[in-house]
């Protein structure tokens, strides 16, 4: 079955970075995007941004541009979320999600998020 | 980053019919059959309940169903259960700079 297993809670203090992971099995690696969904505490969900994890290609949200990186290891099935200039208002549960792309000839479209990993809580605090 | 706008409460009492519609832009909703639905349970990771606006993941109960006219999208869900009691939130493709979005999402309650 499908699963995507994230790493641990972290907490950080402002301006430090935040790598997390999400392992992927039961499927192809290769023939899915990944994003990343962050929620803040009592707030709704916010997409963040995909990376394709066939060929690398990646689409981040306009503002976490310069602060969010996503990369995916395929020998080992996994995805990885960074960001840095961590702020209080990073504060959240990020969530990665296998997401489906529709691809015509000539463009592709995000399309939905079928599975989700179970949530890493990130706090930064001083 | 605007967000698709939803209700921020529906209720109904068991067996009963709702819908919470989630209203969008040409560049998105109306643009755009990439409309999906999540259920969010307290403390929960979101599940999918309806993608490409009206289809059903295997597993999902036919009691949800979703439909679309011009920017608006709704889902439906009928013969109310308490299990039904949860946060619900659309999303949906941008041709904007932001790639995608979702909705300010609705809180489902039980009577």
């Amino acid at each position: 079955q499908v699963q995507l297993v994230q790493s641990g809670a972290e907490v950080k203090k402002p301006g430090a970075s935040v790598k997390v992971s999400c392992k992927a099995s039961g499927y192809t690696f290769t023939s899915y995007g990944i994003s990343w969904v962050r929620q803040a505490p009592g707030q709704g969900l916010e997409w963040m941004g995909w990376i394709s994890a066939y060929n690398g290609n990646t689409n981040y949200a306009q503002k976490l541009q310069g602060r969010v990186t996503m990369t995916t290891d395929t020998s080992t099935s996994t995805a990885y979320m960074e960001l840095r200039s961590l702020r209080s208002d990073d504060t959240a549960v990020y969530y990665c999600a296998r997401l489906e792309i529709d691809c015509s000839s000539t463009s592709c479209y995000e399309d939905y998020f079928d599975y989700w990993g179970q949530g890493t809580l990130v706090t930064v605090s001083s | 980053q605007s967000a698709l706008t939803q209700p921020a409460s529906v209720s109904g009492s068991p067996g009963q019919s709702i819908t919470i519609s989630c209203t969008g832009t040409s560049s998105d909703v109306g643009g755009y059959n990439y409309v999906s639905w999540y259920q969010q349970h307290p403390g929960k990771a979101p599940k999918l309940m309806i993608y490409e606006v009206s289809n059903r993941p295997s597993g999902v109960s036919n009691r949800f169903s979703g439909s679309k006219s011009g920017n608006t999208a709704s889902l439906t869900i009928s013969g109310l259960q308490a299990e039904d009691e949860a946060d619900y939130y659309c999303s949906s493709y941008t041709s904007s700079s932001t790639f995608y979005v979702f909705g300010t999402g609705t809180k489902v309650t039980v009577l």
